[in-house]
C-alpha cells in the first residue's frame, strides 16, 4: 500500500536556527497538506498546497514557515528561525479530494 | 467559525465491551466528509473510518461504526467487542468538499483518549 514518507522521524534543533522537515506524498495524490501538533493538543492545519502553489495557509504559518515541492516529488516545510513554541510533532498528508494519508510525523523539538 | 467538539477528553471501556466516542460540528456547508481518525502512542494517525455527508447510511467497517445524525450534526464512533489494541487517542474530522477546489484540509476535535481495560 503507498504511503507518505516523513524524513527525519526527530528533530533537535537550537532557538534560532533553520530547520527543513521533508515528506515524500504518494506519488499520484494531487493535494498536498502540512499539520502541526502540540504534544497533548488537537491537530492543527498549518498549509494546503495544490498545483504547485499554496492555496490556503492558517494564521499559524507566518512568514517564518514556507514550503516548497522542488523537484515535483519532494514537499518540504522550512521554518527559518525556530521558536521554543514550535515545539512539535509535524505532520505531512497527500491526497485526493475525498481521503488523505498521513505520513508518520516527524518530531520536533526546539531548545 | 467552523468547529468540531469532542466532548469526552477521555474514554475507558473493558475488553470485549463496547463503547461510543462523542463527536458534533458546526458547519453551514451542505457537502462535506466526516472522519474518525485513530492515534496510537506512536503518534501516528490511522484512518479509522470516513463518512459522506450525502450518504444516510452509516459506515461500517468491521467493529467500527458511525451513528451519523447530519440535523444534530452528530457523527459518533462506535467501537464493538473493545480490543487493547483499541487504546488510543481518537480524533474526529471533517472535511468540507467543493468540486474542482483547491484545498480539502481537516479540521479536527481536541480528541478523546480510550483505555481499554483488560
Amino acid at each position: 500500500e503507498p504511503e507518505v514518507t516523513q524524513t527525519p522521524s526527530h528533530q533537535v534543533t537550537q532557538m534560532g536556527q533553520e530547520v527543513i522537515l521533508r515528506c515524500v506524498p504518494i506519488s499520484n495524490h494531487l493535494y498536498f497538506y502540512w499539520y502541526r501538533q502540540i504534544l497533548g493538543q488537537k491537530v492543527e492545519f498549518l498549509v494546503s498546497f495544490y498545483n504547485n502553489e499554496i492555496s490556503e495557509k492558517s494564521e499559524i504559518f507566518d512568514d517564518q514557515f514556507s514550503v516548497e515541492r522542488p523537484d515535483g516529488s519532494n514537499f518540504t516545510l522550512k521554518i527559518r528561525s525556530t521558536k521554543l513554541e514550535d515545539s512539535a510533532m509535524y505532520f505531512c498528508a497527500s491526497g485526493t479530494w475525498t481521503l488523505d494519508t498521513f505520513g508518520s510525523g516527524t518530531r520536533l523539538t526546539v531548545v | 467559525a467552523q468547529t468540531v467538539t469532542q466532548s469526552q477528553p477521555e474514554m475507558s471501556v473493558q475488553e470485549a465491551e463496547t463503547v461510543t466516542l462523542s463527536c458534533t460540528y458546526d458547519t453551514s456547508e451542505s457537502d462535506y466528509y466526516l472522519f474518525w481518525y485513530k492515534q496510537p502512542p506512536s503518534r501516528q494517525m490511522i484512518l479509522v473510518i470516513r463518512q459522506e455527508a450525502y450518504k444516510q447510511q452509516n459506515a461500517t467497517e468491521n467493529r467500527f461504526s458511525v451513528n451519523f445524525q447530519k440535523a444534530a450534526k452528530s457523527f459518533s464512533l462506535k467501537i464493538s467487542d473493545s480490543q487493547l489494541g483499541d487504546a488510543a487517542m481518537y480524533f474526529c474530522a471533517y472535511r468540507i468538499f467543493t468540486s474542482g477546489g483547491s484545498n480539502y484540509k481537516l479540521t479536527f476535535g481536541k480528541g478523546t483518549l480510550l483505555t481499554v481495560n483488560p
